[in-house]
């Protein structure tokens, strides 16, 4: 069964950066794309970007370009999501969900979520 | 980008009914890039059904995934209390990107 898990919670100023992690175990690290979620507070799934851990490859959504960075470490099995400059708006629970890509496009595992606060 | 629509927002419900939630995408997409979540207050999403009509592994039978081109179905044939929560639709459009429907609440009439 593969585990996702992520780090814990965080808070930031307004302008800083803020770097979430997200481990995977059993399973080929390299075989899976991971991607990146998050959600404000009360409201719904908003999808950030992705990450191929066997190229580093990335892909993200128009609206976070420029401001955030997927990266991964093929040695801990570990991805991570860097957000910049971040402002109140970026206050939500953000979900590391892991797709292994066939014929149909799915995430089939997810993280328990990150709550990140920004708050002066 | 694709843009998904979900329909209702909130639908009020009692247990033993038959729910009918609404996936509609701005434009055509393929069966296999539509997958639908639940999510329950406090948890992260879980995969229901993928490929448009593929219940994941362990969902009942009671959840079925249905539609085409630009219009996708999820019905849940009789409530159990377990499924008043969030439902989530998704797709993987042709710029590589992913989009997700604003949601459909299931709550207990």
């Amino acid at each position: 069964q593969v585990q996702v898990v992520q780090s814990g919670a965080e808070v930031k100023k307004p302008g800083a950066s803020v770097k979430v992690s997200c481990k995977a175990s059993g399973d080929t690290f390299t075989r899976p794309l991971f991607h990146w979620v998050r959600q404000a507070p009360g409201q719904g799934l908003e999808w950030m970007g992705v990450v191929n851990p066997s190229d580093g490859a990335t892909n993200y959504a128009q609206k976070f370009q420029g401001r955030v960075t997927m990266t991964r470490d093929t040695s801990t099995t570990t991805v991570y999501m860097e957000l910049s400059s971040l402002r109140s708006e970026d206050t939500a629970v953000y979900f590391c969900t892991r797709e292994y890509r066939t014929a149909s496009y799915y995430f089939d595992s997810w993280g328990q979520g990150t709550p990140v606060t920004v708050s002066s | 980008e694709t843009v998904l629509t979900q329909s209702p927002g909130t639908l009020s419900l009692s247990p033993g009914e038959r729910a009918t939630l609404s996936c509609r995408a701005s434009q055509s997409v393929s069966d296999n890039f539509l997958s639908w979540y639940q999510q329950k207050p406090g948890q992260a999403p879980g995969l229901l059904i993928y490929g448009a009509s593929s219940r994941a592994t362990g969902i009942p039978d009671r959840f079925s995934g249905s539609g085409s081109g630009t219009d996708f179905t999820l019905t849940i044939s009789r409530l159990e209390p377990e499924d008043f929560a969030v439902y989530y639709c998704l797709v993987f459009g042709s710029s590589g990107k992913y989009t997700f429907g604003r949601g459909t609440k299931l709550e207990i009439k």
